[in-house]
């Protein structure tokens, strides 16, 4: 079952933070996050293997809640080229296929 | 270049027409992995390999695709009397086996159909 992410677009100005969310109904092994801009292949940013486990790197991190079934991404202080749309994959057990959210399109505008 | 190459990457093909892509994964990868991708929407699942091995296929697969890795290496996905409705973006990716690995994607393979 596909992921549900939220909110589906956002539009925010340079140095605004901004929070995307991945929600599933069933329970998860790991979660993973891409951006994808337009007419290009997505591009890897992030894996989150345990409930409750943080990552980040530069200004996006991100959170894996195991109980809640849900994933959210944190953009801080975006810059332009944080602009694109942004997809998380779940993956229900180990070494299965990824199954991808419905996407949120975000718009940094300067 | 070592990430995943995908070929070609634009193709313009009449309906009813038979068509071929090619992906050419990560070296060491032993998985591979095929998405297709319309406008506007997430990647979707259509079927994926370990080294030869085909270990899944969606539902969306219907009988007129195929895919083979035939050597465990590259991998090839064709659309046999393409419809209209397969115009979309064919996404090849690969990744190592095991848990917390990346999956990589290639740059695409789009698909017109007219």
């Amino acid at each position: 079952q596909q992921p549900v992410q939220s909110p589906q677009a956002v539009i925010l100005r340079e140095g605004e933070d901004a929070v995307i969310n991945c929600s599933s109904s069933k329970a998860l092994y790991s979660v993973h996050w891409y951006r994808q801009k337009h007419g290009e292949a997505p591009i890897f940013l992030m894996i989150l293997l345990k409930g409750g486990e943080q990552k980040g790197h530069d200004k996006i991190s991100a959170s894996f809640n195991e109980k809640k079934q849900q994933s959210s991404l944190y953009l801080t202080a975006s810059q332009l080229s944080y602009s694109g749309t942004y997809f998380c994959g779940t993956e229900k057990l180990e070494n299965e296929k990824l199954t991808f959210g419905t996407g949120t399109r975000l718009t940094i505008i300067p | 270049d070592t990430g995943v190459s995908q070929n070609p990457r634009h193709k313009i093909t009449k309906r009813g027409q038979n068509v071929t892509f090619r992906c050419d994964p990560i070296s060491e990868h032993n998985r591979l992995y095929w998405y297709r991708q319309t406008l506007g929407q997430g990647p979707e699942f259509l079927t994926y390999f370990q080294n030869e091995a085909q270990l899944e296929k969606s539902r969306l697969l219907s009988d007129r695709f195929s895919a083979e890795r035939p050597k465990g290496s590259f991998s090839t996905l064709e659309i046999q009397r393409t419809e209209q409705g397969d115009s979309a973006m064919y996404l090849c990716a690969s990744s190592l086996k095991g848990p917390g690995n990346t999956i990589y994607f290639g740059e695409g393979s789009w698909l017109t159909v007219v």
